[in-house]
């Protein structure tokens, strides 16, 4: 079936370093979606992305729809502690039947 | 802003019972879905829900599990004789529209003895 492969699964940096994080898959998705979980809570929506190519920002956070629209990467700029948790992407498709698949996860944690 | 709620945020439940999560989701939303996130994995889809019916389900979601809005306002999982790998975090979700992003409740953890 789809799969979605997040890298890094886990990531250790330093408060004030930038952030990367990527979502790769071997199918075409309509939709690329990026939520962060806190231990305890669901997935908070941070940004939503519709078209290959598209880049979008939030903040310090910046994500982008690759052209291929097979996958898409975040960037978090400037890490602060409160940026630690586990960072989902997730791709819709419509093709067929309407699919909403989340990635394996990347477990951020950052030193003061 | 408008969220999704889930009750109780914690349920533990003696294998073999039934069990009812309950999830109020938001108010113009016409999409609801049911997902499971076994603890330290991906979350993963169950089902989801719309005008009334299932419009897709997973390979997860079996004849012992069922959906149900038994009012304008509430989104209830059952699952019907649970069992010790049903341990998980439940959570509801809704979308405003087919293809739209869904947002997310805080979850209800099912702990099965």
């Amino acid at each position: 079936g789809q799969q979605l492969n997040q890298s890094p699964q886990s990531m250790f940096i330093q408060e004030g370093e930038d952030v990367s994080m990527n979502c790769t898959s071997s199918s075409i998705f309509n939709t690329w979606l990026w939520y962060k979980q806190d231990p305890g809570e669901g997935p908070v929506l941070l940004i939503a992305l519709y078209k290959a190519g598209e880049l979008t920002s939030n903040g310090r956070l910046t994500a982008q729809f690759g052209i291929t629209r097979k996958d898409s990467f975040l960037n978090i700029s400037a890490s602060i502690p409160s940026d630690v948790g586990i960072y989902f992407c997730a791709g819709i498709t419509t093709s067929g039947t309407y699919k909403y698949i989340f990635g394996t996860g990347t477990r951020l944690k950052v030193l003061a | 802003e408008p969220e999704v709620t889930q009750t109780p945020s914690h349920q533990v439940t003696q294998m073999g019972q039934e069990v009812i999560l309950r999830c109020v989701p938001i108010s113009n939303h016409l999409y609801f879905y049911w997902y499971r996130q076994i603890l330290g994995q991906k979350v993963e889809f169950l089902v989801s829900f719309y005008n009334n019916e299932i419009s897709e389900k997973s390979e997860i979601f079996d004849d012992q599990f069922s959906v149900e809005r038994p009012d304008g306002s509430n989104f209830t999982l059952k699952i019907r004789s649970t069992k010790l790998e049903d341990s998980a975090m439940y959570f509801c979700a809704s979308s405003e529209n087919w293809g739209q992003p869904q947002h997310f409740g805080d979850g209800t953890r099912l702990s099965i003895l």
